[in-house]
């Protein structure tokens, strides 16, 4: 099975900063990849796939970046809706999707 | 505009059953591959299982291997997962997802359903 793993766990910042989060992949899983968000008691939304997709809607300040086994998502100018909890989620073993453990961001 | 809608959630005691069921709208149901995700109090998420669009193609985690039952009635516009043998590892929100065109990775959510087995 394939595993995901991403970094850091959780971190602090401030509003206006640029921010990024990693994502590694146990194999090359080539740009099969998506970025969800989850705020608290809320369900995930897609922000990005194929690693560098934006999904509709989504503001362009989110960016992905990657390909193989390592991967980014980057926030240009974080905003307050922003804080929340990031997933990695591979779908190269399409249809057995495997998550990352998230990536919590809040308030500096 | 696509809605998935959960309910079946509740408290049960280890070893027991229970359905969930999931509402679609705004899309044609028919069409599309589903799935259940769950996530534990204050945990990451899981995927639990899949289901192609005409029911031909079923997987589980190994998690609920044998014990959970993933169906759907396209007629109805709805998803099911009928949970047996639950045990206290289960209890987390179960999401109806739904997976995009192709070889895709989920792009719709439902707000979910809490399952808890507690004694």
């Amino acid at each position: 099975a394939i595993r995901m793993t991403q970094s850091p766990s959780s971190f602090s910042a401030s509003t206006g900063d640029r921010v990024t989060i990693t994502c590694r992949a146990s194999q090359g899983i080539s740009s099969y990849l998506a970025w969800y968000q989850q705020k608290p008691g809320k369900a995930p939304k897609l922000l990005i796939y194929a690693a560098s997709t934006l999904q509709s809607g989504v503001p362009s300040r989110f960016s992905g970046s990657g390909s193989g086994t390592d991967f980014t998502l980057t926030i240009s100018c974080l905003q307050s809706e922003d804080f929340a909890t990031y997933y990695c989620q591979q779908y190269y073993s399409y249809p057995l999707f495997t998550f990352g453990p998230g990536t919590k961001v809040d308030i500096k | 505009e696509v809605q998935l809608v959960e309910s079946g959630g509740g408290l049960v005691q280890p070893g027991g059953s229970l359905r969930l069921s999931c509402a679609a709208s705004g899309f044609t149901f028919s069409s599309y591959s589903m799935n259940w995700v769950r996530q534990a109090p204050g945990k990451g998420l899981e995927w639990v299982s899949y289901i192609s669009s005409s029911s031909s193609t079923i997987y589980y985690a190994d998690s609920v291997k044998g014990r959970f039952t993933i169906s759907r009635d396209n007629a109805k516009n709805s998803l099911y997962l009928q949970m047996n043998s639950l045990r206290d590892e289960d209890t987390a929100v179960y999401y109806c997802a739904r997976v995009g065109v192709g070889a895709s990775p989920i792009d719709y959510w439902g707000q979910g359903t809490l399952v808890t087995v507690s004694s």
